[in-house]
């Protein structure tokens, strides 16, 4: 199994609060993804990153941060959390030396829940 | 832009039956990847099998198999001879860029 490891897995917030999830990863990949997965969206992605300092944004990004000063180390913020972004959070990495064909591995998940 | 279409959204059946997991993707480019994710109850995400555009093979692997059909753009999963284990949401997803999944099959296995 890829060594992944997400932090906290359970988080209950409450409304307007700052929230950051983490992202650990021993596997030494260049890209690392975070994605929210909700019922009858399958998974999304909201950002991710291809490298130290590098970051773009996914198909959900609105509302939401990351940073990576790490190599092993791809951190979500949610600066004002809402109740919309109630929501399962995965974090995934591949080894990203071609765009598009890599296999991503995920991450256990950390559940969110906005009161 | 892509997608994927998994029409099916849930399937139960009984241990033992075969069972064909759906996935019609929609892409324009000429060179992409397709996988399946197999999301147990306890909610981790399992890599089972990554295809690319250029390999219309089918594959086996034990008791799963996948048909892989440019022509009419789908990626279909079979299990034979389903276990209670099998019980899990399917994901299929293609990647150009980035990946996009579809929205899952939840497949139940009743002894």
């Amino acid at each position: 199994d890829a060594g992944i490891t997400q932090s906290p897995r359970h988080k209950v917030t409450e409304t307007g609060t700052p929230v950051t999830l983490r992202c650990h990863q021993t596997e030494n990949h260049r890209y690392m993804y975070w994605y929210r997965q909700d019922p009858g969206h399958g998974l999304r992605l909201i950002h991710y990153s291809y490298g130290v300092k590098d970051t773009d944004k996914g198909e959900v990004s609105d509302g939401y941060s990351v940073s990576r000063s790490k190599t092993e180390d791809f951190l979500l913020t949610l600066e004002s959390a809402t109740s919309s972004q109630t929501s399962v959070y995965f974090c995934a990495i591949s080894e990203g030396w071609i765009v598009g064909t890599d296999t991503q591995y995920f991450g256990p998940g950390t559940r969110l829940t906005v009161l | 832009a892509q997608k994927v279409t998994q029409a099916q959204t849930e399937i139960s059946v009984v241990e033992k039956e075969d069972v064909t997991l759906d996935c019609v993707y929609e892409t324009r480019d000429t060179t992409y990847y397709l996988f399946w994710y197999k999301q147990p109850p306890s909610g981790e995400l399992v890599f089972l099998i990554r295809r690319n555009s250029f390999d219309e093979q089918n594959e086996i692997s034990g008791r799963y198999s996948w048909n892989f059909q440019k022509s009419t753009s789908s990626f279909n999963f079979t299990i034979t001879a389903s276990q209670v284990v099998d019980s899990a949401v399917y994901f299929c997803a293609v990647n150009t860029d980035k990946l996009i999944f579809g929205t899952g099959t939840r497949l139940q296995v009743f002894p």
